[in-house]
């Protein structure tokens, strides 16, 4: 079945580690990728997104992600993470003319100890 | 601007009992979604709608039913409610088009059925 995985469950960090969270998905042809995030007690919102050209892309607070599309993967990265920075992680892909339709992963719980 | 608004926030309801549950979005989005919010599972479709008068089935829809009969509102409705429908629900909404496809979610709904 068609899928998007996150790997990492729940990460734990201290603070100025450095962040990488693992994304793959199994849809063909062409994807829009998304990271979003939600800190306690919130919402989602949108951390970045990809959808063409560089696919090196840079989201709100110092987060960034790569697309490497013979990898089918979306990783999450962070140089250095910092209390604040706890929350949970999720993946999502959508496929362009299919009634925009999002596909989540089943997030990573990051918590950075101070 | 208050973009997604999920009424109520919070529900308690015996096994059995029925709800609706309301989501109006003040952005002119076509695209309005259910999800569902579980631990380990991340988010999943329940329902969505490309436009005004349309809904279409996601991946968890059964007992659930929605409408879309204003463009700004999206209902979800249990009929019957079960323990297996505890959950935390999201309304989120997005723009026509491909190029501008990025989900604004509400604060959620959390439901509990006894």
């Amino acid at each position: 079945a068609q899928s998007v995985s996150q790997h990492n469950h729940h990460v734990i960090l201290s603070e100025a580690a450095s962040l990488e969270l693992g994304c793959n998905y199994s849809y063909g042809g062409t994807v829009n990728l998304f990271w979003y995030v939600q800190y306690p007690g919130q919402h989602l919102q949108l951390l970045l997104k990809y959808f063409s050209g560089d696919p090196l892309v840079k989201g709100i607070k110092g987060f960034e992600a790569e697309f490497i599309k013979s990898k089918f993967s979306f990783n999450l990265r962070k140089p250095s993470v910092q209390w604040s920075d706890t929350a949970e992680y999720f993946c999502a892909v959508s496929k362009p003319n299919t009634g925009n339709q999002f596909y989540f992963g089943t997030g990573t719980s990051l918590t950075v100890i101070p | 601007n208050a973009g997604v608004t999920q009424t109520p926030k919070f529900r308690v309801l015996k096994t059995g009992q029925s709800m609706t549950l309301l989501c109006a979005q003040d952005m002119n989005h076509e695209y309005m979604y259910w999800y569902r919010q579980d631990p380990g599972m991340g988010l999943r479709l329940i329902h969505y709608s490309v436009g005004e008068g349309t809904t279409a089935k996601g991946e968890v829809p059964d007992g659930y039913n929605v409408s879309r009969l204003k463009k700004q509102n999206f209902l979800l409705g249990l009929e019957s409610a079960a323990p297996s429908q505890t959950s935390v629900y999201f309304c989120a909404s997005s723009p026509y088009g491909s190029g501008a496809n990025v989900l604004t979610f509400g604060a959620g709904s959390r439901l509990t059925v006894l």
